[in-house]
């Protein structure tokens, strides 16, 4: 089991640049899951999906952020245009959506807008 | 709206000391509750989570916490730590519609002394 895989695990990039995190969630999970870490913030979930269908995306902050999920084993976090503040660590998070199943999470991206 | 509240944002402790972090959500409903560990440089990992059943859950490595309806509590407790046991811990409740919809508290920092 080799996990949920996050890419890249750090990204530096000007403001107004578009960025692009990569999420392979574990193998038969059907539910996957965006959450952006900050000091001030905590944890905070961006948006999740189940059977690749975004259910709730209530966290996104603004319009400038976007998922996809086009199939089982991928999904995408997209900002354009990045700004400073949206430097943060953000982690995908997978799980089998039913029952007791925990939720597993990938190592992160840090990213870093200058 | 739902929160969790980790009433210590640093706790440092020498080793064999006993542990108790702290954790207040507030939600009227039924609840699910975790406690998630993040040891420096790696993922989250689930240390233990309450349904229902036995307020007192087990989890690994020696944690345990105490689900008090009545004080909408759930603390994390650890009879004696050891230097591993240096890590952020982040009690989170569930929100629903999905076992990973999560809403985290701000965590708490353990630093044990060797």
């Amino acid at each position: 089991d080799a996990g949920v895989i996050q890419s890249p695990r750090h990204e530096v990039t000007e403001m107004g640049q578009e960025v692009t995190l990569r999420c392979k969630p574990i193998s038969g999970h059907n539910s996957l899951f965006w959450y952006r870490q900050t000091m001030m913030r905590g944890l905070e979930l961006l948006i999740y999906f189940n059977n690749n269908v975004p259910i709730d995306d209530s966290g996104m902050p603004e319009d400038r952020f976007s998922a996809k999920m086009p199939n089982a084993s991928f999904s995408t976090l997209k900002i354009q245009p990045s700004e400073p503040r949206d430097s943060a660590v953000y982690f995908c998070a997978s799980t089998m959506g039913q029952g007791t199943s925990p939720l597993h999470f990938g190592n992160g991206t840090r990213l870093t807008v200058t | 709206a739902q929160s969790v509240s980790q009433h210590n944002h640093h706790v440092i402790l020498s080793e064999a000391a006993s542990l108790e972090l702290g954790c207040n959500y507030s939600y009227g409903g039924t609840v699910n509750l975790f406690w998630y560990v993040q040891y420096p440089g790696q993922h989250l990992q689930l240390l233990l989570k309450y349904f229902s059943g036995d307020p007192l859950v087990k989890g690994i490595k020696g944690f345990e916490a105490e689900f008090i309806k009545s004080k909408f509590s759930f603390n994390l407790r650890k009879p004696s730590v050891q230097w591993s046991d240096t890590a952020e811990y982040f009690c989170a409740v569930n929100k629903g519609g999905s076992q990973g919809n999560l809403i985290f508290g701000k965590g708490t920092k353990l630093s044990v002394k060797p």
